[in-house]
């Protein structure tokens, strides 16, 4: 099963509050699960990544949550800002260079 | 070091016809992949190249295809165009192949009339 499945498909968030979101797998083989942030009319950005011996991870204010037992992990966005407001992707790979992706979710921040 | 390049930005083909993209990866990466991106079916994997070599491919007909060269740069090809190939399409270097960052181009247009 490769599928990834990604909630919510959109989020509105108050200038300065927290954006959370989350992502299921079925595929124990999965071993590196990247995050993408999109602006339209660009490619996908590369914003932060876990490997699932790591339960968490922060790099400024992007957060990845990862819990191996349940097959979930998800991206926190501390003190959100309106130029965050973006498409963002979970992922997860296996055997090479083959990202599985989830369907996305668009965020607005209001400011 | 510059990123990854693709080429051309926007391109318009009738069906029936072929078309070839070009992707440049970030100097030093040896391993180039390429996705569709479509609003129905979101981003999907087409396939992966790594020293010339086809090492994964996706769930996509034969009328897709690609090449890597010895320089790393890779081409993919679709033939018989169809409405339904019109998408993005968007190339990922990465420095190896072994399930590590992938950085994406900014993509390639396509629309097919």
């Amino acid at each position: 099963q490769q599928q990834v499945k990604q909630s919510p498909q959109s989020l509105i968030v108050q200038k300065g509050g927290i954006s959370i979101i989350n992502c299921a797998y079925e595929n124990t083989a999965f071993d590196y699960f990247p995050w993408y942030q999109q602006f339209p009319g660009k490619g996908p950005a590369l914003l932060i990544a876990i490997r699932p011996d790591v339960s968490e991870k922060k790099e400024g204010r992007f957060t990845i949550s990862f819990n191996k037992s349940a097959k979930q992990f998800s991206l926190h966005i501390m003190d959100s800002q309106p130029g965050d407001s973006a498409t963002y992707f979970c992922a997860a790979n296996n055997a090479g260079n083959m990202l599985t992706f989830g369907g996305g979710t668009r965020l607005m921040v209001k400011p | 070091k510059a990123g990854v390049t693709q080429t051309p930005r926007y391109l318009i083909k009738t069906r029936g016809q072929q078309v070839t993209l070009s992707c440049s990866p970030i100097s030093g990466h040896r391993s180039v992949s390429w996705y569709q991106q479509t609003p129905g079916q979101g981003l999907q994997f087409l396939f992966e190249y790594f020293s010339e070599t086809q090492r994964n491919k996706g769930n996509f007909p034969g009328r897709f295809s690609g090449r890597q060269f010895s320089n790393s740069r890779s081409e993919m090809n679709v033939s018989t165009l169809e409405l339904g190939d019109s998408a993005l399409y968007l190339c990922a270097s990465s420095l190896e192949a072994s399930g590590g960052e992938q950085f994406f181009g900014p993509g390639t247009r396509l629309t097919v009339l």
